[in-house]
């Protein structure tokens, strides 16, 4: 069955310090892939996506993620991270009849 | 501005009573979806609309019910039979032509007392 791993439940990053937010998924099919965003108590906004092509993928607010079709990963990337970006990460991948699997998400915290 | 409106933002219910939260979207989106979200759990999906009055269940139905008469409205029904209904409830639509990325709304915080 389709899942979505992300294997760090917490992690915590001093400002202006790289990220490296980690995803894996199975799914059978070319994966259709999701980086959303949620402050807490709010909705999910989309970062990133992936369908196909270059398998480097840039998205809003500075974030990039890689898509490795070898490793079934698709990691989330920022170079310096703000205290704005202080929030959870959720990873999904689109499967057949047009749904999201989620991820349980990642709770990112930045230490000034 | 389009977008998807939940409403209300908080609800509180006394337990055994069934309780219906609000999604509307002006994106003119044909899918329309409901998670619900508990910590650690990430997004579980309850039910999705690909089109107007038809839908599905999802992973964690039971206990839920929904319609669909309107392309914008997706009310979501949380019954009695639902065991755990203190949630946080997220609504979601997306084009629906093949595996697009979902909008979400706000979301409703449902507490059962």
């Amino acid at each position: 069955a389709q899942s979505v791993t992300q294997p760090d439940i917490h992690i915590t990053v001093s400002e202006g310090a790289s990220l490296e937010l980690r995803c894996n998924y199975s799914y059978g099919a070319t994966p259709y892939l999701f980086w959303y965003v949620q402050s807490p108590g709010q909705g999910l906004q989309l970062l990133l996506k992936y369908f196909s092509g270059d398998t480097l993928v840039q998205g809003i607010k500075g974030f990039e993620a890689e898509f490795k079709r070898s490793q079934s990963s698709f990691n989330l990337r920022k170079p310096s991270v703000h205290w704005s970006d202080a929030a959870e990460y959720f990873c999904a991948v689109g499967i057949y009849g047009n749904k999201l699997v989620f991820g349980a998400g990642t709770i990112l915290r930045v230490k000034s | 501005d389009g977008g998807i409106t939940q409403s209300p933002k908080y609800l509180f219910r006394k337990e055994g009573q069934n309780v219906t939260l609000s999604c509307e979207q002006n994106l003119n989106h044909d899918a329309m979806y409901w998670y619900r979200q508990d910590p650690g759990q990430g997004l579980r999906l309850i039910y999705y609309s690909q089109i107007v009055n038809d839908f599905q269940k999802g992973d964690i139905a039971e206990g839920y019910s929904v319609s669909r008469e309107k392309k914008e409205s997706f009310p979501l029904t949380v019954t009695s039979a639902q065991k755990n209904p203190t949630a946080f409830y997220l609504c979601a639509s997306s084009m629906g032509s093949g595996v697009t990325e979902a909008f979400f709304g706000q979301g409703t915080r449902l507490t059962v007392v």
